[in-house]
C-alpha cells in the first residue's frame, strides 16, 4: 500500500521569503503522479503543481517548484517570494497510473505567511 | 465552464437521520471521486464512480454509506443513521479521465456535515 508522509505540521515564513515544505512517500510502483494541493481557509482544494514520476525534470509553476527525488521517494515544494495569500494548508498527494484515480494524501502542513 | 458543484455546503443532522450529499462534476467529466476530511486531518479516499458504475469503493465504510452516479443527474453520497463520528467535510472531485493526460482531479467546495 502507498503512504504519504508530511513531517512538518506547521511552518511559517516572512512575506517575500522562500519556504520549502517536505513530503516523502512509499510505493513499489515505478510509474505514478505526485501533486501538491493548497487548502486555504475557504477549504477549497486547489491544485498547485503536479509531477509525473517518469519525468526527471522538476515541475515549476510560477513561484512554485518541486524537488523530486525518485530514488529517495521525496517530493518537496518550494514557494518563492511568499505572499500573504499563500497562507493555507498544503497537502502532498500520490496517485498510481492506470485506471484507478485514487489520490492518497499526506496529513498536511499548515503554512503561515507573516507580513 | 462551471467547476465542481456540491450541495448543500453545510448540513446538520441529528443522530439516526439520513444525510444526502450531492455532487455535480465539471462539464464533460465522467469520473467522480468522494473524499472525507476529518478535523485536522488530510483527505481520505472513499469511492470512485463512473456513470452508473462503482469502480473502487475500497475507502467506504462497510455499513451505512453508499454512493451512486446515475446516468442523469448528480452523484449522491448517502449516509444512513448518522453518528457523531460522521461529522466531517466531504469533498467531491471529478476528472476527464482516470489516467493518461487528463487525470487531474478538480475539487468541489465540500459539504460540511455536522451530526448533533
Amino acid at each position: 500500500a502507498q503512504t504519504v508522509t508530511q513531517s512538518q505540521p506547521e511552518m511559517s515564513v516572512q512575506e517575500a521569503e522562500t519556504v520549502t515544505l517536505s513530503c516523502t512517500y512509499d510505493t513499489s510502483e515505478s510509474n505514478y503522479y505526485l501533486f501538491w494541493y493548497k487548502q486555504p481557509p475557504s477549504r477549497q482544494m486547489i491544485l498547485v503543481i503536479r509531477q509525473e514520476a517518469y519525468k526527471q525534470q522538476n515541475a515549476t509553476e510560477n513561484r512554485f517548484s518541486v524537488n523530486f527525488q525518485k530514488a529517495a521517494k521525496s517530493f518537496s515544494l518550494k514557494i518563492s517570494d511568499s505572499q500573504l495569500g499563500d497562507t493555507a494548508m498544503y497537502f502532498c498527494a500520490f496517485m498510481k497510473t492506470g485506471n484507478t484515480g485514487k489520490l492518497i494524501f499526506g496529513q498536511g502542513t499548515t503554512l503561515q505567511v507573516k507580513p | 465552464n462551471a467547476g465542481v458543484m456540491q450541495n448543500p455546503r453545510h448540513l446538520v443532522r441529528r443522530r439516526g437521520q439520513e444525510a444526502r450529499l450531492r455532487c455535480s462534476p465539471m462539464k464533460g467529466h465522467s469520473h467522480v471521486y468522494w473524499y472525507r476530511q476529518l478535523p485536522e486531518e488530510g483527505l481520505k479516499f472513499m469511492v470512485y464512480l463512473q456513470k452508473e458504475n462503482i469502480i473502487d469503493e475500497s475507502g467506504m465504510p462497510k455499513e451505512r454509506f453508499s454512493a451512486e452516479f446515475p446516468k442523469e443527474g448528480p452523484s449522491i453520497l448517502r449516509i444512513q443513521q448518522v453518528v457523531r463520528g460522521d461529522s466531517a467535510a466531504y469533498f467531491c472531485a471529478s476528472s476527464l479521465l482516470a489516467g493518461g493526460n487528463s487525470y487531474e482531479q478538480y475539487f468541489g467546495p465540500g459539504t460540511r456535515l455536522t451530526v448533533t
